[in-house]
Parts: C-alpha cells; sequence; structure tokens
C-alpha cells in the first residue's frame, strides 16, 4: 500500500515563527502536493512538485514556500508563520502526470500559530 | 478555469436509507472526476473515479457514481448508508497546468448519519 505520511498531526507555534511541516511517501511517486483545507472552502492547493527541485505554484501559493531535494520528500515552509495561516494542511501524492493518477493522501497536520 | 459545486453543506440520513451526494463541475475538455472520503481525524481516500466509458461507475464501500455530461453531473449514490458513512465527502476534476496536472476540489457535503 502507498503510504504518504506528515511529520506532525497538531503543531502549534507562534506569530512570526518559521515552520517546516514535512511529508514523505515510500512509492516513488513523482508527483507530490500541498493543500490547506479549511471549513466552508474546501482543499486549495499551495505548491505542487512534478520532480526534485521542480515545483509549481497552486491557487494560494502566498506566505508559502516549498522544497524538494529528494524524490520521496515535499517540505511546506511557512517563512513568517501568521495567524490567518491557522488551518488543517495536507499532502498528496502521485505516481505520474497523468490526468488519470489517483492522489494518495497523508493523514494531514493541524497548525495553530498563535 | 475549472469548477466544482457541491450544493449540499450538510445532510443527515437515517442508517439504512439511500443517499445521493449531488456534484456539478465546470471544464471546457473531458472532465476526469474524483470523489473522496475523508472521514474524521483522516486523510482523504478514493471512493472511484471516472474518465471514459460506462457513465455509472462503481467504487469502495458500496458506493457508485453516475457520469450525466448533459447536466455537468458526477452525482455520488449508495443504496443504503451505514454508520460508518458518516464523514465528508469530496468531488473534484483534474485538469492539465504547467506541464502537470491538478485537481479542483469542491467545498465538500458534511454526511451525518442517524442511528
Amino acid at each position: 500500500d502507498v503510504k504518504v505520511t506528515q511529520s506532525s498531526r497538531y503543531l502549534v507555534k507562534r506569530t512570526g515563527e518559521k515552520v517546516f511541516l514535512e511529508c514523505v511517501q515510500d512509492m516513488d511517486h513523482e508527483n507530490m502536493f500541498w493543500y490547506r483545507q479549511d471549513p466552508g472552502l474546501g482543499l486549495r492547493l499551495i505548491y505542487f512538485s512534478y520532480d526534485v527541485k521542480m515545483k509549481e505554484k497552486g491557487d494560494i501559493p502566498e506566505g508559502y514556500s516549498v522544497s524538494r531535494e529528494k524524490k520521496e520528500r515535499f517540505s511546506l515552509i511557512l517563512e513568517s508563520a501568521s495567524t490567518n495561516q491557522t488551518s488543517m494542511y495536507l499532502c498528496a501524492s502521485s505516481l505520474r502526470q497523468g490526468l488519470k493518477d489517483e492522489q494518495y493522501f497523508g493523514p494531514g497536520t493541524r497548525l495553530t500559530v498563535t | 478555469a475549472q469548477s466544482v459545486t457541491q450544493p449540499d453543506i450538510h445532510i443527515t440520513v437515517s442508517e439504512g436509507a439511500s443517499l445521493e451526494l449531488r456534484c456539478n463541475y465546470s471544464y471546457g475538455a473531458t472532465p476526469y472526476l474524483f470523489w473522496y472520503v475523508q472521514s474524521p481525524g483522516q486523510g482523504l481516500q478514493l471512493l472511484l473515479k471516472y474518465f471514459s466509458g460506462d457513465t455509472l461507475v462503481q467504487g469502495i464501500k458500496g458506493f457508485e457514481a453516475e457520469f450525466k455530461r448533459s447536466q455537468s453531473s458526477f452525482n455520488l449514490r449508495k443504496p443504503s448508508v451505514h454508520w460508518s458513512d458518516a464523514a465528508e465527502y469530496f468531488c473534484a476534476v483534474a485538469a492539465a497546468r504547467a506541464g502537470s496536472y491538478q485537481l479542483t476540489f469542491g467545498k465538500g457535503t458534511k454526511l451525518s448519519v442517524i442511528p
């Protein structure tokens, strides 16, 4: 089975802190994604990566950056956390770049910024 | 740009009753459509997907969905709901973007099941 793991289930940070959210997949998938999920807004794509060191902005990239130095790992970085970044963050991966490829999701990290 | 609308924010059904969750999409080309389920505290799990061919697709956990191009709809159904089906359900459409592709999700429908 494909497994996507996220480094923390719950995280509490202070305003202005630099925050790293880590995601690891164990099935040699090419694509990796970061979403945030907010009540009433569904999932919104922050960034995605289709290869090592490659990244593309999603719909809401402002205030975030990403890093993909190894194929299995995709990090989301909040350079200076703000309260409006309190949210659930979901990582996903998929095998190839095809439209038909299923995305596999991690359990999510609930981030609270105080 | 593509979009997905799930008109029902919250639905409550009795256990054993039938279920239909609505999904309407907007996409200029042939749509690739997905339904995901998210149980409380969990990530998303794929229920089923539609790419082409038979417009009625079967998924896991007894769910099915019907693609209707004329109505731009992809509604999810289950003939008899179980208490364990209580979760949030997301419809999504895949679209090509920047040499890759992305999923655009609806805002979700939360399902509550009355014993």
